[in-house]
């Protein structure tokens, strides 16, 4: 149980496009949604919060209008990427937590490679 | 502002060395400690969650423990397919997220 997954696993854009990032929680509602950011051999970096049904919570020094978040449903959260640069390319890991758990649990999913070309 | 550091940074083992990881911790009220386990280019694994100041969780060759200040993981009898890096985070009552520490890379060899 507890199972989150991530689509894509790999994406390879062009400057200057933008890049959507689907999280679903498979086997459980997720009341709030997290996305990170991992540089290599570096640790998590918290992006953003999303509460399904309102507008997600960034973290200091993230730009909003760049990481869009949506989280629709209760097993669905998605960043879009926009107008992605070289220096977006990066690791995007989300999470969720269930409501069904422990409540202070979190599951990640697999992960997304973005590399911006 | 809730902080986490662990400790060491790398660590290598021979095969059926036993060892622990250290996570020393700073938090507004703890709602929760996590260990997770993270092999590269993958998100972290879940292990397990503390939250109270003696509680202690096992899962095979792992061990989880909690204090008021630091949580260990302790590995016993290590093989080379613990090899990963481990991850310490800790909820406090500031809000629903999580605060990471740098990690352990794991390193077992046979």
């Amino acid at each position: 149980g507890a199972v989150v997954s991530q689509h894509p696993s790999r994406v390879i854009c062009k400057s200057g496009t933008s890049v959507k990032i689907e999280c679903r929680s498979l086997d459980f509602q997720a009341t709030t949604m997290f996305w990170y950011r991992q540089f290599p051999k570096q640790s998590l970096m918290l992006m953003a919060t999303s509460n399904e049904g309102s507008k997600a919570t960034y973290e200091q020094g993230v730009e909003k209008d760049k990481f869009l978040i949506n989280h629709a449903s209760l097993t669905l959260s998605t960043l879009t990427v926009t107008s992605a640069h070289p220096e977006d390319s990066s690791f995007y890991i989300c999470s969720a937590r269930g409501i069904r758990d422990s409540y202070y649990e979190q599951y990640f999913g697999p992960g997304t490679r973005l590399t911006v070309t | 502002e809730d902080q986490v550091t662990q400790s060491p940074e790398a660590l290598r083992l021979q095969e059926g060395e036993s060892s622990s990881l250290n996570c020393s911790y700073t938090v507004s009220g703890l709602r929760g400690l996590f260990w997770y386990r993270q092999d590269p280019g993958k998100g972290p694994e879940f292990l397990f969650t503390l939250y109270s100041a003696g509680e202690e969780k096992e899962k095979e060759r792992l061990k989880a423990t909690l204090t008021k200040k630091e949580s260990f993981l302790h590995i016993t009898a290590p093989k080379p397919e613990d090899s990963a890096t481990y991850l310490c985070a800790v909820n406090g009552n500031a809000g629903n997220m999580l605060t990471f520490g740098g990690g352990t890379r794991l390193m077992v060899k046979p």
